[in-house]
């Protein structure tokens, strides 16, 4: 186990609706990278967060957004909820930007 | 635009058998290339490379990268029934500090 921890493992959501999924990053990272899954795929950048500012972004609409607290713990909150946005969504954290990610177990997202 | 891809995309072998992974890459300003086990969900780290021609190794596992024709393997040998999972290669990019992963190869040893 990595020691990054992700809640909720799993949730329903209705089309136009809004989540928040949470990450906690392994003790001593203070990097944050967020993914999406998509199943047969491999993960996509959604963006990173480095000592609670946005490092990068990958070709995520703005309704993806994010958050690093002062503890280096993460928030991923996607708004106005599609078909598509069903996927697993791992976060994985670093202890810099430039280093190893070591991801989470994941949160399953299914919209309907 | 940024790259991987990985083949075959997936892989029925038997136990004891020996396998190798394919990646090809393009990222700009490339920095390392990784490779992550997923079995279920989490990907699990395996190997970093950044250096070419230095052979990574994990018990029965190993990697090696070309830095000059943009590839790594992943070499399993002896495959175990617990081998079974899919393999993923990533680029990972000193600009954005993204990664950037292939579709993964799915390897399933049976008994």
């Amino acid at each position: 186990e990595t020691g990054v921890t992700q809640s909720p493992t799993h949730l329903i959501k209705t089309r136009g609706q809004q989540v928040t999924l949470r990450c906690s990053s392994q003790s001593g990272h203070n990097t944050v990278s967020w993914y999406q899954q998509a199943l047969g795929q491999g993960p996509q950048f959604i963006f990173q967060y480095y000592r609670e500012e946005e490092n990068g972004r990958g070709n995520f609409p703005p309704r993806f957004s994010g958050l690093q607290f002062p503890n280096y713990s993460s928030e991923l909150n996607v708004n106005a909820l599609e078909l598509d946005d069903s996927a697993l969504y791992l976060c994985a954290s670093s202890r810099t930007s430039t280093e190893t990610q070591y991801f989470g177990p994941g949160t399953r997202l299914l919209v309907l | 635009e940024d790259k991987v891809v990985q083949s075959p995309l997936s892989l029925v072998v038997h136990e004891g058998d020996t396998v190798t992974l394919n990646c090809s890459y393009e990222v700009t300003n490339f920095r390392s290339l990784l490779w992550y086990k997923q079995e279920k969900k989490a990907p699990t780290f395996l190997f970093m490379l950044t250096s070419s021609g230095i052979e990574k190794k994990s018990g029965r596992l190993s990697s090696i990268l070309d830095k000059k024709e943009l590839f790594s393997i992943l070499n399993i040998t002896a495959t175990q029934t617990g081998d079974s999972a899919v393999y993923l290669c990533a680029g990972d990019s000193s600009n954005t500090g993204k990664l950037i992963f292939g579709q993964g190869t799915t390897l399933q040893v049976k008994p």
